[in-house]
């Protein structure tokens, strides 16, 4: 079964310091892609960074990192320097399917509060 | 930046009545989807839609559901005669390819409260 587990509802770190935010994934294609996706109160989806199943290399996107641990099926979300407008909903997402039929399967995510 | 573009922001409906959402996606994507997040929740996938029909629907995606693409630019997401728990947030998205990650976009979504 394709599904993504995100075992942390709720996570505290003070500003400028770094965090983890965890994400685990089980799917039996060789082919796959890995999102992260920033909620804040106001709804929107915000695209954080994105790592391909075989993509050598972990993702960076500015502050943010993708720890890609594929033996592991983890993709770990790191987050340098918290800054306050940090504070929302983590979505961690894996896109599965080839083709017209690809979309995308989401975890329950992890609410940031980044303390002063 | 080139986005997707939904309206309403907000919508309160009656039960039971009709409404539409509607995405403007990405002028040269090619591939268009709709989610669902209820209040609370994880966001789910409804329905996928490519080359001018429907390439994948979710369980949820029953026949009160329909998508179309009008004319080039719009994509539109109709709930035939709405529940309660139709209450959610509903998400338009586009994709130029399957393969890259950075080209999926999300609209910023529209609220559907059913009253």
């Amino acid at each position: 079964a394709q599904k993504i587990t995100q075992t942390q509802p709720g996570m505290f770190v003070q500003e400028k310091e770094a965090v983890t935010l965890d994400c685990t994934y089980d799917t039996s294609d060789p082919s796959y892609g890995l999102f992260w996706y920033k909620q804040p109160s106001s709804g929107e989806m915000i695209f954080l960074i994105y790592q391909g199943s075989y993509d050598q290399q972990n993702a960076t996107e500015g502050r943010y990192s993708l720890n890609f641990q594929k033996a592991r099926k983890s993709a770990n979300l790191v987050i340098s320097a918290s800054q306050l407008g940090d504070s929302a909903m983590y979505f961690c997402a894996m896109r599965v399917g080839g083709g017209a039929t690809n979309k995308l399967i989401f975890g329950t995510g992890t609410l940031l509060a980044v303390q002063p | 930046e080139p986005e997707v573009t939904q309206t309403p922001s907000h919508q309160v409906t009656q039960m039971g009545q009709e409404v539409i959402l509607r995405c403007v996606p990405i002028s040269n994507h090619l591939y268009f989807y709709w989610y669902r997040q209820i209040l609370g929740q994880k966001v789910e996938f409804l329905v996928s839609f490519y080359n001018n029909e429907i390439s994948e629907k979710s369980e949820i995606f029953d026949d009160q559901f329909s998508v179309e693409r009008p004319d080039g630019s719009n994509f539109t997401l109709k709930i035939r005669s709405t529940k309660l728990e139709d209450s959610a947030m509903y998400f338009c998205a586009s994709s130029l390819t399957f393969l890259q990650g950075g080209d999926y976009t999300f609209g910023s979504g529209t609220r559907l409260t059913v009253v």
